[in-house]
């Protein structure tokens, strides 16, 4: 099993622009989610998904989109990217819910400018 | 919506050191609470967890916690740790019930030095 894939690894923006981050798991896991980990701040929750075709929003789900059309893909999109959007971003998987151990990917580190 | 607190921000220890990590939530009702550690240039990994029973709970790589729920706490602990050890530990707690979400503290990051 890959377990929980992310691209890219990197990305550059400039303001404005949207892009698409994406996420793939092959554990047949219901739950999705994404993080972004800010210096200081932790691990925010920004979208979730609690199997394919449900999403919801987390902590901090400004200027974020998601969608679940199939179990395993989970992407994210900016819709217009901003500096305040320069962030390291985790996408997780789990069984059913976020009580189950979550698996995380190798994270995509976005810089805006 | 509940919150999580990390005492330290950085620990800096010594090989053989013991380690004990602090970690306070604030939601009243029953929770669910973990341990993930991040070394570096790794994936988040779960160390521990705590759902209900013995309050005491072993983790990986020599790692305990203990949950005391009249100081709404799961401190984190190590009595002798290695260089190894080095990485960052998120504590993070989930209401019990349902489908409610992952909240993490803020990390603490743990240097040790050989």
């Amino acid at each position: 099993n890959a377990g929980v894939t992310q691209t890219p690894k990197f990305q550059v923006l400039k303001t404005g622009q949207s892009m698409t981050l994406q996420c793939a798991q092959d554990m047949n896991h219901e739950y999705m989610s994404w993080y972004r980990q800010d210096p200081g701040m932790g691990l925010r929750l920004i979208h979730y998904s609690v199997g394919a075709g449900i999403t919801d929003q987390g902590e901090v789900p400004n200027g974020y989109n998601v969608s679940r059309s199939t179990t395993e893909d989970f992407p994210l999109r900016l819709l217009s990217a901003a500096p305040s959007q320069t962030s390291v971003y985790f996408c997780a998987s789990s069984y059913r819910t976020a009580g189950d151990e979550q698996y995380f990917g190798p994270g995509t580190r976005l810089t805006v400018t | 919506a509940q919150s999580v607190s990390q005492h330290n921000h950085h620990v800096i220890l010594s090989e053989a050191a013991s380690l004990e990590l602090g970690c306070n939530y604030s939601y009243g009702g029953t929770v669910n609470l973990f341990w993930y550690v991040q070394y570096p240039g790794q994936h988040l990994q779960l160390l521990l967890k705590y759902f209900s029973g013995d309050p005491l709970v072993k983790g990986i790589k020599g790692f305990e916690a203990e949950f005391i729920k009249s100081k709404f706490s799961f401190n984190l602990r190590k009595p002798s740790v290695q260089w190894s050890d080095t990485a960052e530990y998120f504590c993070a707690v989930k209401e019990a019930s349902g489908y409610s979400t992952l909240t993490f503290g803020k990390g603490t990051m743990l240097l040790v030095s050989p």
